[in-house]
């Protein structure tokens, strides 16, 4: 057990649809990333945020977006769902969020239909 | 912008066999190095990384990688495989300096059989 936790576990929605996952970082961890791991385009790195605050970007869409509160939990909310997005979706936390070491989540599994 | 190159996508080897399993990597900048494992139906747990000094890292649990630079080389090794080793496994890169995203390979499945 990583100490991160997502939910919900899996998901199924139809197209047209917005879904929101959910991430708490480990304890004491600032930092939360959001990964996607399909069959097609592996796994890619999403988006970064640091306290709050947007750290780095990666291949997210339009569609997608993120937040991190101020108790540090993170959404990452996904609109207009097409079938391709159907994917694993991971979120990460580590402390500072350089040079150290992410720990992941379990995973959301999304399925669209 | 950095790249992973993992050639092997399955690699089946029998229990007590050495194995190794191959990265390499693209960047214009330093790198951090990383390994990464995941088993069945669960998410990504750190094996091993390079950040600097020795080029040869290892894990608790047996594995080893050598960071080389001239081939731009990370590759992941094992002198004698068990079962409980098979798994998925991705090398990943990030920026040195930041390590904030990490780039990841298209990860090699390692099949350990009697």
């Amino acid at each position: 057990d990583s100490g991160v936790t997502q939910t919900p576990k899996h998901l199924i929605t139809a197209t047209g649809q917005r879904v929101t996952l959910r991430c708490s970082p480990r304890s004491g961890d600032l930092s939360v990333y959001w990964y996607q791991q399909s069959l097609d385009q592996g796994l890619q790195f999403l988006i970064q945020y640091y306290n709050g605050e947007e750290r780095a970007k990666g291949n997210i869409l339009e569609r997608f977006s993120a937040q991190q509160f101020p108790d540090l939990h993170s959404e990452l909310n996904l609109s207009s769902l097409e079938l391709g997005d159907s994917a694993l979706y991971f979120c990460a936390s580590s402390v500072s969020g350089r040079m150290d070491e992410q720990f992941f989540g379990p995973g959301t599994r999304l399925t669209v239909l | 912008a950095q790249s992973v190159t993992q050639l092997d996508s399955q690699v089946p080897v029998f229990e007590e066999a050495p194995v190794e399993l191959r990265c390499n990597y693209s960047s214009s900048v330093s790198v951090y190095l990383f390994w990464y494992v995941q088993y069945p139906n669960q998410g990504l747990q750190l094996l091993l990384k390079y950040l600097s000094g020795s080029t040869l890292v290892e894990s608790i649990n047996g594995f080893e990688a050598e960071f080389n630079k001239s081939q731009t080389s990370f590759h992941l090794r094992k002198p004698s495989v068990h079962i409980s080793d098979t798994a998925e496994y991705f090398c990943a890169v990030s920026e040195s300096g930041t390590a904030s995203k990490l780039t990841f390979g298209t990860g090699t499945r390692l099949q350990v059989t009697l």
